[in-house]
């Protein structure tokens, strides 16, 4: 298998701009989640997924932040506008059954926002 | 805060020396679950202990669990420089999530 694949890997982009990242679970997980990881507040879970079903989203910093899972195999994250503080290393992880077994990571993207 | 703790923030030590660190939690856990991350990587799963289990081993890694203290230690035997990276705990606090620690810096020394 090929593990967790995000796209894109890294994102510059300027304030203001729409941002969109991308994952791929692994084939079979039923849960899918996205963090969000800075120096100052260390890694943050933002939102997860249950069989393409937002769970909680209690995460999600601001109405700017939307995710969405339209299939077992897609996932994306958008940023509307973006700004400076958004700038961090975002990573898709997905699970098996329950969300609290293994949880396998992607690469993650690294976003800067001038 | 969704974060545990993690002791110490940053650890230096020569190869071949033992590694420990240590993770607090703040409520009941159904599972604690350690994992490594190298420097532009994503966390990989090391190893999960259950609450109901007090030591574990996976190769040279150790971890054991106190749930009346709610604390956890990673220990790693016989470092290597490939050891270097930054190690989390998580821990399963319930609601189906994961709570990450802020982590601990590693580095090995050659």
């Amino acid at each position: 298998d090929a593990g967790v694949i995000q796209s894109p890997r890294h994102e510059v982009t300027e304030m203001g701009q729409e941002v969109t990242l991308r994952c791929k679970p692994i084939s079979g997980h039923d849960y899918l989640f996205w963090y969000r990881q800075t120096m100052m507040r260390g890694l943050e879970l933002l939102i997860y997924f249950n069989n393409n079903v937002p769970i909680d989203d209690s995460g999600m910093p601001e109405d700017r932040f939307s995710a969405k899972m339209p299939n077992a195999s897609f996932s994306t994250l958008k940023i509307q506008p973006s700004e400076p503080r958004d700038s961090a290393v975002y990573f898709c992880a997905s699970s098996t059954r329950q969300g609290t077994d293994t949880q396998y990571f992607g690469p993650g993207t690294r976003l800067t926002v001038l | 805060s969704q974060q545990g703790e993690e002791d110490p923030q940053a650890l230096s030590i020569q190869e071949g020396e033992n590694a420990t660190m240590n993770c607090s939690y703040k409520t009941s856990i159904n599972n604690l679950q350690w994992y490594r991350q190298n420097s532009g990587r994503g966390l990989v799963h090391l190893i999960l202990i259950r609450s109901n289990e007090r030591e574990k081993h996976s190769g040279r890694l150790r971890v054991t669990l106190d749930t009346s203290k709610k604390s956890s230690s990673l220990l790693i035997t016989a470092s290597r420089a490939a050891d270097t990276a930054s190690y989390f705990c998580a821990s399963d606090q319930g609601a189906q999530k994961l709570v990450f620690g802020q982590g601990t810096r590693l580095t090995i020394n050659p």
